[in-house]
């Protein structure tokens, strides 16, 4: 069964703009995860946030985690076109098991 | 570098021939995983295995076999596939401290007529 549902499923933004992409889960988690792949390649790893924390940068990313709520969001400032990808949540829970959403597809125009 | 590396990339075969996906990491991983992808669902894990000789279902396990006789490498085994198994394959592999990044390799694209 599907732990994390991202929202939107697709999302068209113009370069420069901000994208905001929502993942929601169902049981409790160690922590939570953001994968980006580009068209039919892997996943790469982007930035991990654990459960007694709220927030997290890692450059043009913002990652927040609301666990009252089950829910986690991806905030990429200034999008560039090479941004164009998928993007993934994943948690984890009991035994080590990732467990990935059904993703969201961002395209960025010029 | 770090890398999973997955063989055959792209194959076509045909319902019922055996067929053997293998996964090979170079970072001395403890823990690797298999997953499809398919078009709405995301990602679903078929097996994983936490360490060498040890092995457990994923949420999809039907038609597959691993086994993990060293700890670099992980074979996805499909026995008799059928059409329903043509998907992307990916492995993935990750040190045992939970929440550490994982590794993907490359993909494996099956076609099963």
């Amino acid at each position: 069964s599907q732990q994390g549902e991202e929202d939107p499923q697709a999302l068209s933004i113009q370069e420069g703009e901000n994208a905001t992409m929502n993942c929601s889960y169902k049981t409790s988690i160690n922590n939570l995860q953001w994968y980006r792949q580009n068209s039919g390649r892997g996943l790469v790893h982007l930035i991990l946030i654990r459960s007694n924390e709220r927030e997290k940068h890692s450059g043009r990313l913002r990652v927040t985690l609301d666990t009252s709520k089950k829910s986690s969001s991806l905030l990429i400032t200034a999008s560039r076109a090479a941004d164009t990808a998928s993007y993934f949540c994943a948690t984890t829970g009991t035994a080590s098991k990732l467990t990935f959403g059904t993703g969201t597809r961002l395209q960025v125009t010029l | 570098e770090a890398q999973v590396t997955q063989n055959p990339r792209y194959l076509i075969t045909v319902t019922g021939k055996k067929l053997t996906v293998t996964c090979s990491q170079n970072m001395n991983h403890e823990y690797m995983s298999w997953y499809r992808q398919d078009p709405g669902l995301g990602l679903r894990q078929i097996y994983y295995s936490m360490n060498v000789e040890v092995t457990d279902k994923g949420d999809v396990p039907e038609g597959y076999k691993v086994s993990r006789k060293e700890k670099r490498n992980f074979p996805l085994i499909l026995e008799s596939p059928s059409p329903n198994q043509t998907s992307l394959y990916f492995c993935a592999s990750r040190d045992r401290t939970e929440g550490n990044t994982i590794y993907f390799g490359e993909g494996s694209w099956l076609t099963v007529v």
